[in-house]
């Protein structure tokens, strides 16, 4: 496609369920970079990937989080044993190459943790 | 702590008035800036950016100033349009051991132009 896109749209999760959030980013793009957007909030960082090696995983913010990019491709935004304040909505980018800047965004997956 | 300041979360402007949102950093090391666009349920889309090395960008109706010493920059809209409406992020990067750019964005502004 054109863009990037990310699946579900929407996601509502009981305390404690596992979630995985899809990415497809635009086709032949390096980077990926996955970012969390609390309520009232700007995007903040979580992980980047550079074609499947992920490079920087600083942002995640506890070992539930997990991200892979295992062909370069797709990559999966998985959180395990979710809480209430993993309640969020997760945006998605890619760019063509490293040093690139403005990345596309997806439209995001909202999680919700009830 | 916040890297990336927007002190003002709403910002309401006439149809063809001059519309300036404003952000401060505090990190001396971010190099480049970005403004992103907003529209509810849509993710961000690029805007304008600049280079620490410049103080202003302009591209149509939008011009981003950087003033380093203050750690400031703003978004200019001149003229705004209702079109405009939307929740404006600054970002900023600075460079890193892989040269990738991972960005620090404020908070938002929700800019409303009135027809």
């Amino acid at each position: 496609g054109a863009g990037v896109s990310q699946s579900p749209r929407y996601k509502v999760a009981k305390r404690g369920q596992d979630v995985a959030l899809r990415c497809d980013p635009i086709s032949g793009h390096v980077s990926l970079f996955w970012y969390q957007q609390a309520l009232g909030q700007g995007p903040e960082f979580l992980t980047y990937f550079q074609n499947e090696a992920q490079l920087d995983k600083s942002g995640l913010p506890s070992d539930r989080f997990f991200a892979e990019r295992p062909e370069g491709s797709v990559s999966t935004l998985k959180i395990q044993r979710t809480q209430q304040e993993d309640s969020a909505v997760y945006l998605c980018a890619s760019s063509l190459g490293v040093g690139s800047y403005g990345y596309t965004f997806g439209s995001g997956t909202r999680l919700t943790v009830v | 702590d916040q890297q990336v300041k927007q002190n003002s979360p709403s910002l309401s402007v006439q149809e063809g008035r001059i519309s300036i949102l404003n952000c401060d950093y505090t990190n001396s090391m971010f190099d480049y800036f970005l403004w992103y666009k907003k529209y509810p349920a849509e993710g961000p889309t690029f805007l304008i950016s600049i280079s620490s090395i410049k103080d202003k960008n302009e591209d149509g109706r939008f011009t981003v100033f950087l003033n380093k010493s203050a750690k400031h920059l703003s978004l200019h809209i001149v003229p705004s349009q209702p079109g405009d409406s939307a929740v404006y992020f600054c970002a900023a990067s600075p460079r890193n051991l892989y040269n990738f750019n991972k960005f620090y964005f404020g908070s938002g502004t929700k800019l409303n132009v009135k027809p």
